[in-house]
């Protein structure tokens, strides 16, 4: 059972405007979530993480947002470049665990 | 610089024919894990160490089987590989801190014919 979901598959934006992407989660006790950035031919790198304990976390262009009554967090690229054209996997896990839960992907292409 | 190499890069073999996928990591650290990705699905984990105690996962078919002889390098083997086992596999490393964050590697594009 999916635990980790990413409901759009796909995101098209604008060179310049913002990207939104984002993941709902089933498992109230995940504390500890992630983003990583996927291109073609290569593995996931990390982009940026939040905690529990905070509901937002900046990093540059790059800002999650942790809603956990909703367990829902989101990634915001402002302002979104071409390069950010890539697939964007959300995934949870136990602060203190070693195991890591990932969403199917958000494959997000912006347009110069 | 610190990173997490997968070899080869890509690889095809014939069905049945056993392969094996190799890891290897400069970044000391103590978890490793195998990761199999289809396309447009999430990165399903097959099995982790943490340091040499092996982790299955329940859902892991018998025909995956890995090793980790040493802290740096850690192997997939498929005995007998499916048509269905046509995947991405990616290696990823993790360390023991306050950062709850792997590290992956490249990748290995395995099509079995």
């Amino acid at each position: 059972d999916q635990q980790v979901k990413q409901n759009s598959p796909s995101l098209s934006v604008q060179e310049g405007r913002i990207s939104i992407l984002n993941c709902d989660y089933t498992n109230s006790m995940f504390d500890y979530f992630l983003w990583y950035k996927k291109y073609p031919a290569e593995g996931p790198t990390f982009l940026i993480s939040i905690s529990s304990i905070k509901d937002k976390n900046e990093d540059g262009r790059f800002t999650v947002f942790l809603n956990k009554s909703a367990k829902h967090l989101s990634l915001h690229i402002v302002p979104s470049q071409p390069g950010d054209s890539a697939v964007y996997f959300c995934a949870a896990s136990y602060l203190t665990g070693n195991q890591f839960y990932f969403g199917t992907g958000t494959s997000l292409t912006v347009i110069p | 610089d610190a990173m997490v190499i997968q070899n080869p890069r890509y690889q095809v073999t014939q069905f049945g024919k056993p392969v094996t996928l190799s890891c290897s990591q400069t970044l000391n650290h103590n978890v490793m894990y195998w990761y199999q990705q289809k396309s447009s699905q999430a990165p399903k984990l097959l099995f982790h160490y943490y340091d040499k105690d092996f982790n299955n996962e329940a859902d892991t078919p018998d025909n995956f089987q890995s090793r980790r002889p040493n802290t740096s390098f850690c192997f997939l083997d498929i005995r007998s590989p499916g048509l269905g086992d046509t995947a991405m596999y990616l290696c990823a490393t993790k360390g023991d801190s306050s950062t709850n964050t792997q590290y992956f590697g490249p990748g290995t594009r395995l099509t079995v014919l």
